[in-house]
Formats: C-alpha cells, sequence, structure tokens
C-alpha cells in the first residue's frame, strides 16, 4: 500500500516551452501532497505544498506563476513548469501525506531536462 | 525545524553493520526523528521512525539517547545494495498533516564487497 507515482518519469523539452508533472497516490486518498527539486548531488528542496482544494503554498524564493501546482483531487497533483529554461533542469519528486498526516510517501521524481 | 547535521560520506563493506549518527542539538519536545533512503534518480523511502529509547522494524533500529540531541540509524549486516544516500530528519509530527520535512545533506553510505 501507499504508492505514489509520477508520469512522465523523465520529460526533454526545448527552452520555453511548458511540461506538466503528474503526481498520482495510488492507493490512498491524499489532502496533502508535495513537490521538492533536486539538483545533482544534493538534497532535496521544498518548492510548495498542494492541498486539495485550495491555493498551493510556496517556499521562499519559489516563483508561484512559473511553478503552477493544481491539487483538483484526493489523488491527483499537477506540476506545470512554465517557459522553461536549462536551469529549470532538475529531478522533480513528489511526496504524499498518508492517512494519519505525518507520513509521507514520496513518488519516483521526474527528471526534466530543458535543450 | 530543527537543523541535524551528519557525516557526509562513510564506507563500508558487506556483512558489516554501519552506523550513522545524526546531531539535531535543537531538537524540540515535539519532535520526532525520521530517517529517510535515496537511490540514484529515484524518490525517498521511509526507513524508521522514533522518538526516544530504541525502534527496530524489519531493515534497520534507531537509538536516541536520552537527551534525544543525537540519533543512530543502525543497518545490520549491510549489502552493496544498501549504497545509497541517508537523510535524518526531525520535525512535529502533526496528525493534522501539512508536515514539512526538510532534508539536510544527508549521509552517502558506500558498500564495497
Amino acid at each position: 500500500g501507499a504508492v505514489v507515482s509520477q508520469h512522465p518519469s523523465w520529460v526533454i523539452c526545448k527552452s520555453g516551452t511548458s511540461v506538466k508533472i503528474e503526481c498520482r497516490s495510488l492507493d490512498f486518498q491524499a489532502t496533502t501532497m508535495f513537490w521538492y527539486r533536486q539538483f545533482p548531488k544534493q538534497s532535496l528542496m521544498l518548492m510548495a505544498t498542494s492541498n486539495e482544494g485550495s491555493k498551493a503554498t510556496y517556499e521562499q524564493g519559489v516563483e508561484k506563476d512559473k511553478f503552477l501546482i493544481n491539487h483538483a483531487s484526493l489523488t491527483l497533483s499537477t506540476l506545470t513548469v512554465t517557459s522553461a529554461h536549462p536551469e529549470d533542469s532538475s529531478f522533480y519528486i513528489c511526496s504524499a501525506e498518508g492517512r494519519r498526516g505525518y507520513e509521507q510517501y514520496f513518488g519516483p521524481g521526474t527528471r526534466l531536462t530543458v535543450t | 525545524l530543527a537543523k541535524t547535521t551528519q557525516p557526509i560520506s562513510m564506507d563500508s563493506y558487506e556483512g558489516q553493520e554501519v552506523n550513522i549518527t545524526c546531531s539535531h542539538n535543537n531538537i524540540a519536545t515535539n519532535d520526532y526523528i525520521t530517517w529517510y533512503q535515496q537511490f540514484p534518480s529515484q524518490g525517498p523511502r521511509f526507513i524508521i521512525q522514533g522518538y526516544k529509547t530504541k525502534v527496530t522494524n524489519e531493515v534497520a533500529s534507531l537509538f536516541i539517547p536520552a537527551d534525544r540531541k543525537s540519533s543512530t540509524l543502525s543497518l545490520p549486516r549491510v549489502s552493496l545494495s544498501d549504497t545509497a544516500v541517508y537523510y535524518c530528519l526531525v520535525g512535529d509530527r502533526q496528525t493534522g498533516g501539512g508536515n514539512k520535512l526538510t532534508f539536510g545533506t544527508g549521509t552517502q553510505l558506500k558498500v564495497e564487497l
């Protein structure tokens, strides 16, 4: 149980285009999901907290107009990287909170490369 | 959120016990200690969580002294497949949700034959 999936697992896009990444909790409902970014050989950095039915909460320094988050259902949150640039190339990971609230289950990550 | 300090890297050999210590001098009364494992190009995987004394599950043990200013993750008889980055996290375990996790630098464990 408690499986989180992400789609796509990797994506290459051209500079200036937008890319949507999906995060799904497969066998449980998640009111809260989180989005992280991880650069090579670095730790995970929290980007935003995604709440079902309400606006996402972004961490300081994360551009909310560039990284659009939508949490339309209890099993799906999406992260859209708008007008992507090469510096947005990174590993994007989502997590979903379990039923008890303090358990987080991580997705496998999405590798984004912007050319 | 309490800051954590871990060794950047550790080396071990197959079959040995590995102990990774994490310092968290500013841990708060309500904070729990959680360890995650991450393989390259994968999301972190929960290993173990504890509040005090000792916690053991099928993959690891977590030792927490009485002052809770540090904790030690113990991996018994490691194998090559345990080569990964291990993160120690400290934070309040709110049952209401919204528990933001702050990842530190982690410890890169390398297991050799």
